[in-house]
């Protein structure tokens, strides 16, 4: 099985340019979750849907970063504009909300560079 | 809020030594815990975790057991190889299996074996 898929791997771009970030989540899993890196604050929840309902976006930093997920094999997450302080890695997480059995599974992460 | 502590590294060891890297968490309710591994350039992976005091979770000859008395969450194991040598998380979370909602990290150790 294919696991948590996530691109671009790496984004190097301007800061005043609009940035998506694509995430496609393991077949079956019906939550999803984003999460940012970076060395200063370590791994942050920014938003996690499920069954692609937003559920919690209170980790988003600001307006500028916007999070969608049309359907449930497919998310997002813009910003716009891009600055340099969003310089960071960004993982996409799914899991299976069931019972018993939650673990959230990584993708590889996209390496955002804003210059 | 939740919090997770953990000993920052960098953590080097010979190959063989025992290993400890401390977590401690604070918490509402009863989350349950992971440990989290990551090798260079990839995703988090799940390497263990406890969903209520008293479990210990193990794998690939680590392990960690849940204490609620000390809120704490250590992750051991007896003999380290080269190949263990990566970043690692502690993490909790809330609701089903623990993992349902989105997780709260530490700050990660990076452990460095040396042959």
């Amino acid at each position: 099985d294919a696991g948590v898929i996530q691109s671009p791997r790496h984004e190097v771009t301007e800061m005043g340019q609009e940035v998506t970030l694509r995430c496609k989540p393991i077949s079956g899993h019906n939550s999803l979750f984003w999460y940012r890196q970076t060395m200063m604050r370590g791994l942050e929840l920014l938003i996690y849907f499920n069954n692609n309902v937003p559920i919690d976006d209170s980790g988003m930093p600001e307006d500028r970063f916007s999070a969608k997920m049309p359907n449930a094999s497919f998310s997002t997450l813009k910003i716009q504009p891009s600055e340099p302080r969003d310089s960071a890695v960004y993982f996409c997480a799914s899991s299976l909300r069931s019972s018993g059995r939650t673990e959230q599974y990584f993708g590889p992460g996209t390496r955002l560079t804003v210059t | 809020g939740d919090s997770v502590t953990q000993m920052e590294g960098p953590v080097t060891l010979s190959e063989e030594a025992f290993l400890t890297i401390n977590c401690t968490y604070t918490a509402t309710g009863y989350p349950s815990l992971f440990w989290y591994v990551q090798y260079p350039g990839e995703g988090l992976q799940l390497l263990l975790k406890a969903t209520k005091a008293d479990d210990k979770g193990s794998n690939k000859g680590f392990e960690a057991t849940y204490r609620k008395e000390t809120t704490s969450f250590h992750l051991e194991k007896g003999s380290v190889q080269v190949s263990d040598s990566a970043v690692y998380f502690c993490a909790l979370g809330h609701g089903g299996g623990g993992g349902a909602d989105g997780l709260t990290f530490g700050k990660g150790t990076h452990l460095i074996i040396q042959p």
